[in-house]
């Protein structure tokens, strides 16, 4: 069975330090993994996924994510927060080979001046 | 990039009737499309799995009959909350994957539903 868990149900960061969001998945095989993000009453944006190529995974708005199979953790990083940042962010995992989606419980992010 | 739309955005019906939300893929062919839903402050829950042409597939612990999904084109599926209750307000959220891929599923903006 699979399933993704992330670690921090909120992240408060300030303006331009460093955000890290931590996501932990189990899988009985070679799953493919995702970051979305959720603003406010909007929908889902795909911010970054992992398909069995490269382990760094670069995506959208500076957002990078690195693939550890030993470690099965795909945490999402960024470098220097924005105002526009604050968000729910869900990693997202396929459950199966037809590529069902697992979310996990989300994390909310928000980002002080 | 591909966008998925979802009509209405917003609607407010009283218990009892019934509410059809729509789900279409605007610049692509999507033989498959998801039905989630998502409780304030939660994570989205996979409520079915609707493949053109043929019967969706639900989750465990989701009534076919109270939730009915048609895909009847590759570009538009539709969900129908029957004799809604106010226990069914929700976000409803579509995704949608392009036909032939088995990877990136692309979401709709959500539907607000609220029973009265």
């Amino acid at each position: 069975a699979q399933s993704v868990t992330q670690l921090d149900s909120h992240v408060s960061v300030s303006e331009g330090t460093p955000v890290l969001l931590r996501c932990n998945y189990s899988s009985s095989y070679s799953p493919s993994l995702f970051w979305y993000v959720q603003h406010p009453n909007k929908g889902l944006q795909l911010l970054l996924k992992y398909t069995s190529a490269a382990t760094l995974v670069k995506g959208i708005n500076g957002f990078e994510a690195e693939f550890k199979k030993s470690e099965t953790s795909f945490h999402l990083t960024k470098p220097s927060a924005h105002m526009s940042d604050a968000a729910e962010y869900f990693c997202v995992v396929t459950t199966d080979s037809w590529g069902k989606l697992q979310f996990g419980a989300g994390t909310q992010v928000v980002v002080t001046p | 990039g591909a966008v998925v739309s979802q009509h209405p955005s917003w609607v407010i019906c009283k218990s009892g009737t019934s509410v059809k939300i729509e789900c279409r893929s605007l610049d692509f062919q999507a033989t498959t499309m998801f039905w989630y839903r998502q409780f304030p402050k939660q994570s989205l829950m996979l409520m079915a799995t609707s493949n053109e042409g043929s019967k969706a597939t639900y989750e465990q612990g989701v009534e076919k009959d109270k939730f009915l999904i048609n895909h009847a084109s590759l570009t538009l599926s539709t969900l129908t909350v029957t004799s809604a209750h106010p226990e069914d307000s929700s976000f409803y959220i579509c995704s949608a994957r392009v036909s032939g891929s088995q990877e990136t599923q692309y979401f709709g903006p959500g539907t607000r539903l609220l029973v009265l």
